[in-house]
């Protein structure tokens, strides 16, 4: 499985926007990104995930790189409600298993 | 919403017990994952099914623990005898492999166990 390297923890302020960064550079054109987050004592829950372009949704943005060996997500104005453990994670859609690696991720704490 | 349903919520249990753990998942979701996560890690997987086939298992300690999923619809993972590492948040995940889907994984809430 290729392998992601993001920081192990980040602080932001309250309503000011938030670019949590992750590498993949032994990514393989068949991988997707993906981007769970995880609340304290929940369970992981989906943010957003794209292949080659850029990706909006109603919790964040997917910024990806051209050579697609970093990406970015971006959460446009963070709440308190944000503060949580993100995972970057690479699926290998050629494979048939649908398949979730999870490794650290980055402890994001919100400023009041 | 339909979630994915865990229970128990919490175990607490002397070593060397035996310990069961039960997954609902969302209905119509042929894929159904166990993941173990200690305290301060990233979620490690157990074990995934299809249906009711284990697709893989590689990562599970077979000498004492089990995992079934008989009518592929719940799953049931178990524990005997449980040891002190054992103690971790266990949790259920599951994903429509069929049809329009968004790659996305649902996850329960986990069973927290702890072994004393």
């Amino acid at each position: 499985d290729a392998k992601t390297t993001q920081p192990n923890s980040m602080e932001s302020n309250e309503e000011e926007p938030v670019h949590l960064p992750c590498n993949h550079s032994t990514i393989s054109g068949t991988d997707y990104i993906h981007w769970y987050r995880q609340l304290p004592s929940q369970g992981p829950e989906y943010v957003i995930h794209g292949l080659t372009s850029n990706v909006n949704n109603r919790m964040a943005s997917l910024a990806i790189a051209e050579d697609r060996k970093s990406s970015t997500l971006i959460l446009h104005r963070a709440t308190l409600r944000d503060a949580a453990v993100y995972y970057c994670i690479l699926r290998d859609v050629a494979q048939g298993a649908q398949k979730l690696v999870f490794g650290q991720g980055t402890r994001l704490t919100i400023n009041p | 919403e339909a979630e994915v349903a865990q229970s128990p919520r919490y175990k607490i249990t002397e070593k060397s017990q035996a310990v069961a753990f039960w997954c609902d998942p969302i209905s119509g979701h042929a894929t159904l994952y166990w993941y173990r996560q200690i305290l301060g890690q990233g979620p490690e997987l157990l074990v995934q099914f299809q249906d009711e086939s284990v697709v893989d298992d590689s990562q599970l300690p077979k000498d004492r623990f089990s995992a079934e999923r008989l009518k592929g619809v719940d799953s049931t993972l178990k524990i005997q005898p449980a040891e002190l590492g054992d103690s971790a948040m266990y949790l259920c995940a599951s994903f429509q492999t069929s049809g329009t889907n968004t790659g996305e994984l649902f996850f329960g809430e986990g069973s927290r166990l702890t072994v004393l």
